[in-house]
């Protein structure tokens, strides 16, 4: 397990239509994170998901974002009617808990870069 | 979350010592500082935190004032690989899970 993986890397889809997004986190982080980042900002925090819960969601960007962890391992983000103000960085992250997180925070993924045209 | 405050960028000269400042003066006395960092095309990586005794790990050492308002990130001997975006960031460590970004300070280490 070399860290969280991200799939794909990069997405060109036509605006209008739905994209799907896959993390699998570290195999014994519990914790996973959503984050999007635009151009020249830091990264923007969407959900998380502690095992299969989503415990907050309330910083999705709106009713066409969703995401879900099934069985509490891996998760995907989904983007439903493309706009092109979705394009962006969206950055997978996962953490530990306790103790383990206080030594190491999060481990962030390399990220799926979308172009909506 | 406190809300921080960064340099927008700095130089340093490669096998220097990099001093990246960040002021938090709102910060409250549960709050950790963290320190992240982003290379170009890669997701940000965790590089040190602490909440009011400085701290060193084999990347680098924090230095936070005792009236914790302010603190500093040293990169001992700057490479060209630590070229990159530094972000700090204050959060507590009970139930609040995100971290806030701001748009941080982006290194440039000159050879």
């Amino acid at each position: 397990d070399t860290g969280v993986s991200q799939d794909p890397r990069h997405k060109i889809t036509k605006r209008g239509q739905n994209v799907t997004f896959r993390c699998d986190p570290i195999s014994e982080h519990n914790r996973l994170y959503w984050y999007r980042q635009t151009l020249g900002q830091g990264p923007e925090f969407l959900t998380y998901f502690q095992n299969e819960a989503q415990l907050e969601k309330s910083r999705l960007l709106s009713d066409r974002f969703s995401a879900e962890r099934p069985k509490g391992s891996f998760s995907t983000l989904e983007i439903q009617r493309t706009e092109q103000g979705d394009s962006a960085m969206y950055l997978c992250a996962s953490s530990p808990t306790g103790v383990s997180y206080l030594n190491y925070g999060y481990t962030f993924g390399s990220g799926t870069r979308l172009t909506v045209v | 979350d406190a809300k921080t405050t960064q340099p927008p960028s700095m130089d340093c000269a490669e096998g220097r010592a990099a001093n990246l400042p960040c002021n938090h003066s709102t910060i409250s006395g549960n709050e950790y500082v963290y320190w992240y960092r982003q290379i170009h095309s890669q997701g940000p990586q965790y590089i040190i935190h602490g909440l009011k005794n400085n701290e060193t790990n084999e990347m680098a050492s924090l230095i936070i004032t005792e009236d914790r308002k302010s603190s500093t990130l040293i990169l001992p001997h700057a490479t060209l690989r630590d070229t990159a975006v530094y972000y700090c960031i204050v959060r507590d460590n009970f139930g609040n899970e995100k971290l806030t970004f701001g748009t941080g300070t982006r290194l440039t280490i000159i050879p």
